[in-house]
């Protein structure tokens, strides 16, 4: 019930277009589901976050959609730039406890 | 803020050897993680503290894998004997617990190699 399942494995986009990710969590009591992204040679860094009181949230060229009923959520690049190619992984957790992060994707977009 | 500190960044040992890693989180955090990521397995979450407690070690692989935090300000993982699957890069993060800010720090990683 802790599994975070995350799709695609890897992504191939040309500049310009829009990256989506998928992901789907088993346990209702999740209550934040973050997607973070990591550059070779680092640490994941927090990208956006959501919680399940709200269908969408963006920020800039990233939006995260979340449907609360078929426990899934995505994340979309727009305008997908080569300096966003990187390793994102989606997470889910409760407020002050441990998260459980998906399988991760690594986009690659091509100039 | 220097951010969470972890090192070595890189460590390769021979196989039966002992490994610390240590880690120092953000000043003021009080939850404390430890994961690991490989290729195959992606980010595992071996063990976390919450005000220097471990809360939750059940992820911690065997008995050759071992978590303290003595004060708040300092983390070691140490995995005695090592063995070359060990390999793989260890990341720790912490956080504040609670409230309205759930958001993980993450260290830049001690790539563990042994051979």
């Amino acid at each position: 019930q802790q599994q975070v399942k995350q799709s695609p494995q890897s992504l191939i986009v040309q500049k310009g277009g829009i990256s989506i990710i998928n992901c789907a969590y088993e346990n209702t009591a999740f209550d934040y589901f973050p997607w973070y992204q990591q550059f070779p040679g680092k640490g994941p860094a927090l990208l956006i976050a959501i919680r399940p009181d709200v269908s969408e949230k963006k920020e800039g060229r990233f939006t995260i959609s979340f449907n609360k009923s078929a426990k899934q959520f995505s994340l979309h690049i727009m305008d997908s730039q080569p300096g966003d190619s990187a390793t994102y992984f989606c997470a889910a957790g409760h407020q002050g406890s441990r998260l459980t992060f998906g399988e991760g994707t690594q986009l690659t977009v091509n100039p | 803020d220097a951010g969470v500190i972890q090192s070595p960044r890189h460590e390769v040992t021979e196989m039966g050897q002992e490994v610390t890693l240590r880690c120092k989180p953000i000043s003021g955090h009080n939850s404390l993680f430890w994961y690991r990521q490989t290729m195959m397995r992606g980010l595992e979450l071996l063990i976390y503290f919450n005000n220097n407690v471990p809360i939750d070690d059940s992820g911690m692989p065997e008995d050759r894998f071992s978590a303290k935090m003595p004060n708040a300000s300092f983390s070691t993982l140490k995995i005695q004997p090592s063995e070359p699957r060990d390999s793989a890069v260890y990341f720790c993060a912490s956080k504040l617990a609670g409230g309205g800010n759930t958001e993980a720090f993450f260290g830049q990683g001690t790539r563990l190699t042994v051979v």
